[in-house]
């Protein structure tokens, strides 16, 4: 199986601020990375595909990045609505595999 | 709107069964693979079972072969779980999917959930 190592496992941001979440994944996954947010109580959401596609109503401020192993999300402009927590997923094979989640929140 | 909708959640004891429903609506269900997603309490997200479009192949975790079937009615849109010989280490908060290989096999919608519990 793919292992997904999601970094850092919870971090706090400012109103405005920038954050970068990082996943590294075991073997090269040809960018079939996908990013989901969810808030709590709520089923999660997709944010990004394909490690950099934005999700059709996702705000701008959401961006991704990466290649090979190595991929990140980047929020831009932190706003109150951004808090959550945050998963990466590869979709390159079965069984697909999530990352542990890193947690955000407002500070 | 894309609307997933689970049902058959509950309490349930070691060793028996339960069937899980997802009614889907607001897009063409046969054209999409489709796919169940779980949540201990507390825990990250774990992927399950997927099936194609047409139904004709399936495919599961480790953890899950042989005890849980995933199928699917694409006249009744709706997208089933057999889950056997249930575990306490199945509890958990089921999702139904939409996997959409058009953009690179992501979970593009998901349901509200249904909430397995099982334990004696």
């Amino acid at each position: 199986d793919i292992q997904m190592t999601q970094s850092p496992h919870s971090l706090s941001a400012s109103l405005g601020e920038t954050v970068s979440i990082e996943c590294l994944a075991s073997e090269g996954i040809s960018n079939y990375l996908a990013w989901y947010q969810q808030k709590p109580g709520k089923s999660p959401q997709l944010l990004i595909y394909y490690a950099s596609s934005l999700q059709d109503g996702v705000p701008s401020r959401f961006s991704g990045s990466g290649s090979g192993t190595q991929y990140s999300l980047k929020i831009s402009n932190m706003q109150p609505e951004d808090e959550g927590v945050y998963y990466c997923q590869q979709g390159y094979k079965y069984p697909y595999t999530f990352g542990a989640g890193t947690k955000l929140e407002l500070k | 709107e894309v609307q997933l909708v689970e049902s058959g959640g509950g309490l349930v004891q070691p060793g028996r069964s339960l069937k899980l429903s997802c009614a889907a609506s607001g897009f063409t269900f046969s054209n999409y693979y489709m796919a169940w997603v779980r949540q201990a309490p507390t825990k990250g997200l774990e992927w399950v079972a997927s099936i194609t479009n047409s139904g004709g192949s399936t495919y599961y975790r480790d953890s899950v072969k042989g005890r849980f079937t995933i199928s699917r009615d694409n006249a009744k849109s709706t997208l089933y779980l057999q889950m056997d010989s249930l575990r306490s280490e199945d509890t958990a908060t089921y999702y139904c999917t939409r996997e959409n290989y058009g953009s690179y096999y992501v979970m593009d919608a998901w349901g509200q959930g249904a909430s397995v519990t099982v334990s004696s």
